[in-house]
């Protein structure tokens, strides 16, 4: 799977859209890009996913690069409750392993 | 409600002891996987099992060992043999055959061996 490249953390105000961005240079024709979250010391919740188009669900919305070499999370108005650490993952195919990073740690401030 | 339980929450044991991790769910899902974590990293595979009495190990298998007898159950045991076995240990379940990766997490167990 390709590697992905995520900031370590960041910092949002309540109430306003948090855009957490995202590199994956080596990703493959082939590999969709997963969003998942864990609050801490729980079990990590899927967000998200795409593999060129941008998506939108309930939760969250994916923007991914015409040239899919990164993408962005957006959280259109961020709760206290998604103070989080963000994970950023490639993953396709056959091979249905994820493999997380560190992830970005998203702290949302009243 | 449908969902992965893992038991227990917190789990002690001496050094030397082996120790079985629990984890059950009726989602109905195919696919269970084990995974480890340690204070400020991400999550690492242990075993995963796409079908009943079958599995495979992951990325860091040594010291750990895992059946899959039932459809719903997939318990990890942690041997002797795991040098570090403190850590947090998640089991999560897919429903094999679609074509995204969308796992399902339990709430975990932390594991403290003294």
């Amino acid at each position: 799977d390709a590697k992905t490249t995520q900031p370590p953390s960041m910092d949002c105000a309540e109430g306003r859209a948090a855009n957490l961005p995202c590199n994956h240079s080596t990703i493959s024709g082939n590999e969709y890009v997963y969003w998942y979250r864990q609050i801490h010391s729980q079990g990590p919740q899927y967000i998200i996913h795409g593999l060129k188009n941008n998506e939108t669900n309930e939760m969250a919305s994916l923007i991914i690069t015409e040239d899919r070499k990164s993408s962005t999370l957006i959280l259109p108005h961020a709760t206290l409750r998604d103070t989080a650490v963000y994970y950023c993952i490639v993953s396709g195919g056959s091979n249905y392993k994820l493999t997380f990073g560190k992830g970005t740690l998203l702290t949302v401030n009243p | 409600d449908g969902g992965i339980t893992q038991s227990p929450k917190y789990l002690f044991r001496k050094e030397g002891q082996n120790v079985t991790l629990s984890c059950e769910q009726n989602l109905n899902h195919d696919a269970m996987y084990w995974y480890r974590q340690d204070p400020g990293q991400g999550l690492r595979l242990i075993y995963y099992s796409q079908i009943v009495n079958d599995f495979q190990k992951g990325d860091i298998a040594e010291g750990y060992s895992v059946s899959r007898e039932k459809k719903e159950s997939f318990p990890l045991t942690v041997t002797s043999a795991q040098k570090n076995p403190t850590a947090f240990y998640l089991c999560a379940s897919r429903l094999a055959g679609g074509r995204y990766n969308e796992q399902f997490f339990g709430p975990g167990t932390r594991l403290t061996v003294l």
